[in-house]
């Protein structure tokens, strides 16, 4: 069966400091990866996604970046945070072409201080 | 501009009875809705979704109704338990645009004993 992973499941950073949080998935090969960010009290934005090794799509202009350097793993990173940028990070994967049901990791809390 | 709207941000009702959780959406080119059930601090969980060739789709407590003239879909769940609280999302994807999904804001489900 298929599963997906992230971590760290919560994280506490400066203001400035660099960001790396890392979603993995098994039990299945080509995935579609997405990176969603929900802010407190709204709902799941759509910040990246990724149909295949080093192809990244990004949905808004942000600070922050998107890498897939292996087939079933999914990095997002900053450079430097912004208080902004706290919030509950989820990624999710889409298995088979032609369906539209996306499967959710448990999520990462981000809280820039 | 919200393409996908939920327009009550709570909702109680008491168990046993229906809980009704209502979605509008603005984009005709939707074709595929979704509902996923979130407890705090986990990820997603798919429920039920519906084509929009269908006006609705049953899956055990759960029931999808789609009104595509309306641009309204709804979420029923009968009975209601204790255990379905927790925040629903409705989201909506469409073909031409790669089945990205689009998410309202979350309706919370507080289903007292």
């Amino acid at each position: 069966s298929q599963t997906i992973h992230q971590w760290p499941a919560t994280l506490v950073q400066p203001v400035g400091s660099p960001l790396s949080l890392e979603c993995t998935v098994e039990g299945t090969s080509n995935p579609n990866l997405y990176w969603y960010r929900q802010a407190a009290g709204r709902g799941l934005q759509l910040l990246f996604y990724s149909v295949g090794i080093g192809q990244i799509s990004s949905e808004v202009p942000q600070n922050l970046s998107a890498s897939r350097p292996q087939d079933r793993q999914f990095i997002l990173s900053s450079k430097k945070l912004l208080l902004s940028d706290s919030g509950f990070y989820l990624c999710a994967w889409v298995g088979l072409a032609g369906v539209n049901e996306q499967f959710f990791g448990p999520g990462t809390r981000l809280t820039v201080l | 501009d919200q393409q996908v709207k939920q327009n009550s941000p709570s909702l109680s009702v008491q168990e046993g009875r229906i809980s009704i959780l209502n979605c509008d959406y603005t984009n005709s080119m939707f074709d595929y809705f979704l509902w996923y059930k979130k407890y705090p601090a986990e990820g997603p969980t798919f429920l039920i979704s519906i084509s929009s060739i269908k006006d609705k789709n049953e899956d055990g407590r759960f029931t999808v109704f789609l009104n595509k003239s309306a641009k309204h879909l709804s979420l029923h769940i009968v009975p209601s338990q204790p255990g379905d609280s927790a925040v629903y999302f409705c989201a909506a994807s469409a073909a031409i645009s790669g089945n990205k999904l689009v998410f309202g804001a979350g309706t919370i489900l507080r289903v007292k004993s």
